[in-house]
């Protein structure tokens, strides 16, 4: 099945910061999400991006399918913004690890 | 956006007493699944349902059943749990063909 690896594990920021979070696919895809696990544990569909670049407020992301792999930029972070960042991949959904974000105020 | 509900949000029980989390939608999508959310192991599919009587075992199906006997409802069923069972579970809906999927708020089980 598909692998999907996310860097980094866990990102600490101040607030205000801007960061980009990766994230590895093994084969090709026709589904790409983005998700948040805020800290009550709900996931926050964040982008459905197979291909292109997409941008909503301070969050964009941009999938390079050819290369097997997709980036989230998150810019002028907010406290807010800390929980979980997941990609995933596929019509059955593989999730990649995670990445845990925490921004300071 | 699809709207996804879950019964109960939280649910303390005993080894080998039957339950049942309930699923259900409001749009119409045909395709539904449930995941379990574990440290360590992320998420992880049980199972899933293309349509209306049309269910298959996810990744890990072990412990589990479900139903489609309508639409909108896809009931997770755990016949006799056990310890290893308790975690955070989650049902999930696809918006048509691109299978973007769109997750209910959680259920979090603890067997005891």
């Amino acid at each position: 099945g598909i692998q999907v690896e996310q860097s980094p594990p866990d990102l600490i920021l101040q607030e205000g910061a801007n960061s980009t979070l990766r994230c590895n696919f093994s084969d090709s895809v026709n589904n790409l999400q983005w998700f948040h696990q805020n800290p009550w544990g709900q996931l926050i569909n964040l982008f459905y991006i197979p291909s292109g670049t997409k941008q909503n407020g301070r969050l964009s992301a941009t999938t390079v399918a050819t290369e097997r792999y997709s980036l989230l930029y998150i810019s002028s972070s907010q406290t807010t913004d800390s929980g979980v960042y997941f990609c995933a991949s596929g019509s059955r959904l593989t999730f990649g690890e995670g990445t845990q974000l925490t921004v300071n105020p | 956006e699809a709207q996804v509900t879950q019964n109960p949000r939280y649910l303390i029980t005993v080894t080998g007493k039957k339950l049942t989390v309930t699923c259900s939608q409001n749009m119409n999508h045909e395709y539904m699944s449930w995941y379990r959310q574990d440290p360590g192991l992320g998420l992880r599919q049980i199972y899933y349902s293309m349509n209306v009587e049309v269910t298959d075992k996810g990744d890990v199906p072990e412990g589990y059943k479900v139903s489609r006997k309508e639409k909108r409802n896809f009931p997770l069923i755990l016949e006799s749990p056990s310890p290893n069972q308790t975690s955070l579970y989650f049902c999930a809906v696809a918006l048509g063909a691109t299978y973007e999927q769109y997750f209910g708020p959680g259920t979090r089980l603890t067997v005891t």
